[in-house]
């Protein structure tokens, strides 16, 4: 079966430092990864996605992720956080097929706090 | 605009009860999903469904429902509501292209009584 995994529940970092949120895959086949972000009280926002091609994704916010089949991680990053970058963040991967192919499954969700 | 809009935003109501939420995207999305996310955050696919297919998650009760009367619209229906469907409620669309991201809208809470 398809699943993700965060492993970090939180995630704390100071403002202006590097940030890095933790994502496992277990896929059969190619893997379709994404991640999302909540602010409180939104629903959630598409950040980026990997299908196929580069490992290092690029998405909205200055927010990249880097795919590695080796280890089986797509993690979340970005060179210099910022306080609104807090809130709470889940990887998700996609399962099924015919009208549920997009159908993602989403990991436990981390929190991330930028400490001005 | 609005990109998927759902009403209500909150919803408070007795068990027993029968209520409906109702979610609306203007993106021209062929495909919407309803997802629930407890109060741990902990986020799950319901319903996935396009004019041609339903696809249901196994483990949502048959007290709930997805009624679409149309490509921009998937209404969620409840019957005989319990305590334990106190949640916040997720509608989303996407195309239905592999890889297709999806968006969401901005959640209805729902509490029951």
């Amino acid at each position: 079966a398809q699943s993700v995994a965060q492993p970090e529940d939180q995630v704390n970092v100071a403002e202006g430092n590097p940030l890095t949120v933790k994502c496992t895959y277990s896929v059969s086949g190619n893997p379709y990864l994404f991640w999302y972000v909540q602010y409180p009280n939104r629903g959630l926002q598409f950040l980026l996605k990997y299908i196929t091609g580069d490992n290092l994704v690029k998405g909205s916010y200055g927010f990249e992720a880097e795919f590695n089949k080796s280890q089986t991680s797509f993690h979340l990053k970005k060179p210099s956080a910022l306080v609104s970058d807090s809130a709470l963040y889940f990887c998700a991967v996609r399962v099924g097929f015919g009208a549920g192919a997009n159908n993602l499954f989403f990991g436990t969700g981390t929190r991330l706090t930028v400490i001005p | 605009d609005t990109a998927v809009s759902q009403t209500p935003k909150y919803l408070v109501t007795q068990m027993g009860n029968d209520k409906s939420i109702k979610c609306e995207q203007n993106l021209g999305h062929d495909t919407m999903y309803w997802y629930k996310q407890d109060s741990k955050k902990f986020l799950k696919i319901m319903f996935s469904y396009n004019n041609k297919e339903l696809i249901i998650n196994e483990t949502v009760p048959n007290r709930f429902s997805p009624k679409s009367p149309d490509k921009a619209h998937l209404n969620l229906h409840i019957n005989s509501l319990e305590l334990g469907d106190s949640a916040v409620y997720f509608c989303a669309s996407s195309r239905i292209a592999g890889g297709g991201e999806q968006y969401f809208g901005p959640g209805t809470r729902l509490t029951v009584t």
